[in-house]
């Protein structure tokens, strides 16, 4: 079956701190895997998709297919970066999204 | 960019009333709108899928004579929780994706409903 896990509830760590949040996945088809990213009060958007290989506010995600992971990566977190983030997938062929149960980021000064 | 409203933003009926939801695309056509339930401190829930003009698409678990659903548009879905009770309650959330371009969902703010 079709799965995201994002294995944090919570990570906490100090401003200026690198940061990864971690996604595994589980799927047989190609996967196409996305970052959202809930603002305390806000809608959910969308940070960053593994097709494009971008880089949105200092994130990066880099899928490994071996590992079935999309790890969210940022070198030197700030405080305006404590969200929720989920990790989603999305199946070939399909519109839908499966998402993970999020973590929650905490930047503290 | 896209944006996607809800309206109600929040709500409160009795139990036993029914309530709707409307998701609209306000700068762009929604082939696909989908709808999710969010519990306190939990990830989305994927209720259903529907494409304009056609049946909605229901999760495994999800009433769909509870929760109606009508995407009469491309801009607009309705979701319809018939006879509410309680345990009803939930932040609702519908999405939309064009169907054209780089795929992407586009979400809405969600709506809070309270059935007393």
């Amino acid at each position: 079956a079709q799965r995201v896990t994002q294995p944090e509830k919570l990570l906490s760590v100090f401003k200026g701190a690198p940061v990864e949040l971690k996604c595994n996945y589980s799927y047989s088809g190609s996967p196409e895997l996305f970052w959202y990213v809930q603002y305390s009060r806000q809608r959910l958007q969308l940070l960053l998709r593994h097709i494009s290989r971008e880089s949105i506010k200092g994130f990066t995600a880099d899928l490994n297919k071996g590992e079935t992971s999309f790890h969210l990566k940022k070198p030197f977190a700030q405080e305006e970066d404590s969200a929720m983030y989920y990790c989603a997938l999305r199946l070939g062929g399909f519109q839908k999204l499966v998402f993970g149960t999020g973590t929650r980021l905490l930047v503290s000064p | 960019g896209a944006v996607v409203s809800q309206h109600p933003s929040w709500v409160i009926c009795k139990s036993g009333t029914s309530v709707k939801i409307e998701c609209r695309s306000l700068d762009f056509q929604a082939t696909t709108m989908f709808w999710y339930r969010q519990f306190p401190k939990q990830s989305l829930m994927l209720m259903a899928t529907s494409n304009e003009g056609s049946k909605a698409t229901y999760e495994q678990g999800v009433e769909k004579d509870k929760f109606l659903i009508n995407h009469a548009s491309l801009t607009l879905s309705t979701l319809t929780v018939t006879s509410a009770h309680p345990e009803d309650s939930s932040f609702y959330i519908c999405s939309a994706s064009s169907g054209t371009g780089v795929y992407e969902q586009y979400f809405g703010p969600g709506t809070r409903l309270t059935v007393t």
